[in-house]
């Protein structure tokens, strides 16, 4: 079975700073990595993935994640927030093979203050 | 292309009750789901189908069903709705490793 923890349940940071969510996995078979964002009232939307290659990937919004498979991480950063950013960030895994199931993080609620 | 649509955005049951909430797809995915959200707990998976006429289990199944007559539609139904299943219920098409969410349903059970 797969678990996923999200270290941060809120993170407060102002614009134009750096911000870093957290997220570490549990697995006993190889997964695909992924982030979704939710804005207020709004369904979840892929924010970006890893599947396999380059371990740092990007979003077209600035944000990227780095998989760190010693580790079992795969941290989102933004070098720099905007309000726009204001969002809740779920982490979320799925193991190759078998019936795939997406498994999901707590979620982090970012909030950017001005 | 509405993608995944779900119907009602928004519910109120009394204890008891029995409900439907719909899902619909028009991009011909054959795997959908459906998750609840719950504060500080993410998503989890209550059904999943892989194609029509095929269901299964996920993490919180008990107090829903779930049939899959055809690609489109996936239905859960709450048969005695109670408190607990207060939530927000999203359903889910997937094609390869990308996941398409709806807009969600918020249920509250009185």
């Amino acid at each position: 079975a797969q678990s996923v923890t999200q270290l941060d349940s809120q993170v407060p940071v102002f614009e134009e700073a750096p911000v870093e969510l957290r997220c570490n996995y549990s697995s006993s078979v190889s997964v695909y990595l992924f982030w979704y964002v939710q804005y207020p009232n709004q369904g979840l939307q892929l924010l970006l993935k890893y599947l396999s290659g380059s371990t740092l990937v990007e979003s077209i919004n600035g944000f990227e994640a780095e998989f760190n498979k010693s580790q079992t991480s795969f941290h989102l950063r933004k070098p720099s927030v905007h309000i726009s950013d204001t969002a809740e960030y779920f982490c979320a895994v799925r193991p190759f093979g078998g019936a795939q199931k997406l498994v999901f993080g707590q979620g982090t609620r970012l909030t950017i203050n001005p | 292309n509405a993608g995944v649509t779900q119907t009602p955005k928004f519910q109120v049951l009394k204890t008891g009750q029995s409900m439907t909430l719909q899902c619909a797809q028009d991009m011909n995915h054959e795997y959908m789901s459906w998750y609840r959200q719950d504060p500080g707990m993410g998503l989890r998976l209550i059904h999943y189908s892989v194609g029509a006429g095929i269901t299964d289990q996920g993490e919180v199944p008990n107090g829903y069903n779930v049939s899959r007559s055809t690609t489109e539609d996936f239905p859960l139904r709450l048969l005695s709705a109670a408190p607990s299943q207060t939530s927000v219920y999203f359903c889910a098409t997937r094609t390869g490793v990308e996941q398409y969410f709806g807009p969600g349903t918020r249920l509250t059970v009185t």
